[in-house]
């Protein structure tokens, strides 16, 4: 596609509930990340992917959270039993390759509430 | 751990003006990047101007330069002759030569800019 593409656009669920957000990043790049926006701040690393494989975890706050990628191409950011404090904009970006002076090109993001 | 700080939550000025915003960061490592990124209220993160830490000219992209300052840890962004599409949040980010492509941010400039 022309740019990265993320899904849905706006989510609103239940507490307790599973949430699961779709990154679709740009074609032939192999290195994929999401970053989570709390209200009013700057953005929070969560995960990244180099091909399908998912080097650095480090960021994702709890055991609630996973991510995959299939066929080097989408990811899926899981949240199970979602709370309140998972309220955010979840951004994904993509890139040519793991390098330094490759751009990042974001997504929209996804603006997920959690009532 | 490296951070990003910046010090300034919201600033305007007028249109055609010229403002500078203020970033710092702090890190060990020699070899890294520096970014200037902006996020309208579409929430999509369009990168401004990057800059190599290795490379001591300043990096310019039209109206937009930095101020690299590599002995104090500060990247400061000008941006001359203001225009109204300006208005945006604008975030500092880090990047190292040896964690992925992760990027570290501070938590943002909210940028005004008035007729």
């Amino acid at each position: 596609g022309a740019g990265v593409s993320q899904s849905p656009s706006n989510k609103v669920t239940e507490k307790g509930k599973d949430v699961e957000l779709r990154c679709d990043p740009i074609s032939g790049h192999t290195a994929l990340y999401w970053y989570r926006q709390s209200l009013g701040q700057g953005l929070e690393f969560l995960i990244y992917f180099q091909g399908n494989s998912a080097p650095d975890k480090s960021g994702l706050p709890s055991d609630r959270f996973s991510a995959e990628r299939t066929g080097g191409s989408v990811s899926t950011l899981t949240i199970q039993r979602t709370q309140q404090e998972d309220s955010a904009v979840y951004l994904c970006a993509s890139s040519l390759a793991i390098a330094m002076n490759t751009e990042a090109f974001f997504g929209q993001g996804t603006r997920l509430t959690v009532v | 751990a490296q951070t990003v700080t910046q010090s300034q939550p919201e600033m305007s000025v007028q249109e055609a003006e010229t403002v500078t915003l203020s970033c710092t960061y702090d890190t060990s490592e020699n070899n890294y990047y520096l970014f200037w990124y902006k996020q309208p209220p579409s929430r999509q993160m369009i990168l401004v101007i990057r800059q190599e830490a290795y490379k001591q000219q300043n990096a310019t992209e039209n109206r937009f330069s930095v101020n690299f300052q590599k002995a104090a840890k500060s990247f400061s962004l000008k941006i001359s002759d203001s225009q109204l599409g300006d208005t945006a949040m604008y975030f500092c980010a880090f990047m190292s030569g040896n964690q992925g492509g992760k990027l570290i941010f501070g938590q943002g400039t909210e940028l005004s800019v008035k007729p």
